[in-house]
């Protein structure tokens, strides 16, 4: 079945730090992968998302590049704030099916 | 846009009684899906609706959990009787096509005592 791995957390930072937060899937075909936030208190946003090999997903100064010989779609920030503590889910979905959500990543930056 | 509604934010019962959630959608969105989100874990999805009729149920635990979506707009999730394994964010989310990007609530943390 379709599955997510997510390296686990918390991850603590200074501000203007580099992040890399790791994502590796095991799916048939070819699926969707995308990166959610989840911020204290509220529900998962939708960060960014890749729907092929080789697409790089990017938002808010975060990218991730669909990996498919490695199965892989890392997360990165050159430099992080405060404002990104929390919560990262990396998810995939097939087609035809629903979404798989990993584990979670908890981010906490410190100014 | 309104996003997704859902209440209550918290819920605090004991084991073997009864709760309700209550999501209301983002207008238009055909599709409606429920979550479990374990202290930890990622969100498992428990039922999907499309428009008021089942798509996939097949996760959720048919014994003490049932859903219904009677309009086709705002759902209810029902956990009767509840079990301490139950303590969970329950989370609500729309896509206006199955399968499109969805859309998250802010989620009902029930915790069972």
């Amino acid at each position: 079945g379709n599955s997510v791995t997510q390296m686990e957390g918390p991850v603590t930072l200074s501000e203007e730090a580099f992040l890399t937060i790791n994502c590796t899937y095991t799916a048939t075909g070819y699926p969707s992968l995308f990166w959610y936030v989840q911020y204290p208190g509220e529900g998962l946003q939708l960060l960014l998302k890749a729907t092929k090999a080789d697409d790089k997903g990017s938002n808010k100064g975060f990218e991730a590049t669909y990996r498919k010989e490695t199965t892989s779609f890392h997360l990165e920030k050159g430099s992080v704030q405060v404002s990104d503590s929390a919560v990262y889910f990396c998810a995939l979905r097939n087609y035809g099916q629903n979404f798989v959500f990993g584990p979670g990543t908890r981010l906490s930056v410190l100014p | 846009e309104a996003g997704v509604a859902q209440s209550p934010r918290y819920k605090i019962i004991e084991k073997r009684q009864s709760v309700a959630f209550w999501c209301n959608p983002i207008s238009g969105h055909a599709t409606l899906y429920w979550y479990q989100q374990i202290l930890g874990q990622g969100p498992k999805l428990l039922i999907q609706f499309q428009n008021n009729g089942v798509v996939d149920d097949s996760q959720l635990p048919k014994d003490r959990f049932s859903a219904e979506r009677l309009k086709g707009v705002d759902s209810t999730l029902k956990i009767q009787p509840a079990k301490l394994e139950d303590s969970a964010v329950y989370l609500c989310a729309s896509s206006p096509i199955s399968l499109y990007e969805q859309y998250f609530g802010p989620g009902t943390r029930l915790t069972v005592t």
